[in-house]
């Protein structure tokens, strides 16, 4: 079982749409991440929290907004989104600081634009 | 810049068979490496790490071993069976990055049959 708990599962959505995607750990860590993956690639990072403030957002689409409520959750905000979009969303996170702090991902949301 | 390379896949074999995955990285710093596996419609998870020259990661009977000299940190394990059946990505984080950023080699698929 995953320790980093992702939902919802699947998500079907039209482009005028607004929904969210929620991550939550309660493992102590204090770095969490978004990553897009698309079919047969790997994962592409889009955005980093460090300390529940956002560190790193790698020219993400304003389409995409994240937010870090606290330490534990992390979401996913989505608002007209494209068919490009379609991919699986997942989110990880880390104890923090150092490189050799191994990621800890969760089973992601698959997600659909209609 | 920095990245990873690994063998193309996918890599087909009968169970009980050896493994072997081929990865080689560049990097500027001293990275810490990692194999992640990623099971048909699951998240990543980690497999193992190495975070110095010479260090040997292993789990499950996977074994990858950081070597320096070569830049690589090829996966195997001595008897594959047919749960072995995944993509398996390898990864590297750089010293001093970005709260860990990691960067992804392409995955190789693995079939294992029985």
């Amino acid at each position: 079982d995953t320790e980093v708990t992702q939902t919802p599962k699947h998500l079907v959505m039209g482009m005028t749409n607004k929904k969210s995607l929620k991550c939550e750990q309660h493992m102590g860590h204090r770095a969490m991440y978004w990553y897009k993956q698309k079919a047969k690639k790997p994962p592409e990072l889009m955005f980093v929290y460090s300390y529940e403030k956002l560190s790193i957002n790698e020219s993400v689409p304003s389409r995409f907004s994240p937010e870090c409520p606290n330490s534990s959750l992390l979401n996913l905000h989505l608002h007209a989104l494209q068919p490009e979009d379609s991919a699986l969303y997942l989110c990880a996170s880390s104890q923090g600081g150092g490189s050799n702090q191994p990621q800890h991902f969760g089973d992601g949301t698959r997600l659909s634009i209609l | 810049g920095d990245s990873v390379t690994q063998m193309e896949g996918p890599v087909t074999l009968s169970e009980e068979a050896f493994l072997t995955i081929n990865c080689t990285y560049t990097a500027t710093g001293y990275p810490s490496l990692f194999w992640y596996v990623q099971y048909p419609g699951e998240g990543l998870q980690l497999l193992l790490k190495a975070t110095k020259a010479d260090d040997k990661g292993s789990n499950k009977g996977f074994e990858a071993t950081y070597r320096k000299e070569t830049t690589s940190f090829h996966l195997e394990k001595g008897s594959v069976q047919v749960s072995d059946s995944a993509v398996y990505f390898c990864a590297l984080t750089l010293d001093g990055g970005s709260q860990g950023n990691l960067i992804f080699g392409k995955g190789t698929k693995l079939s294992v049959k029985p």
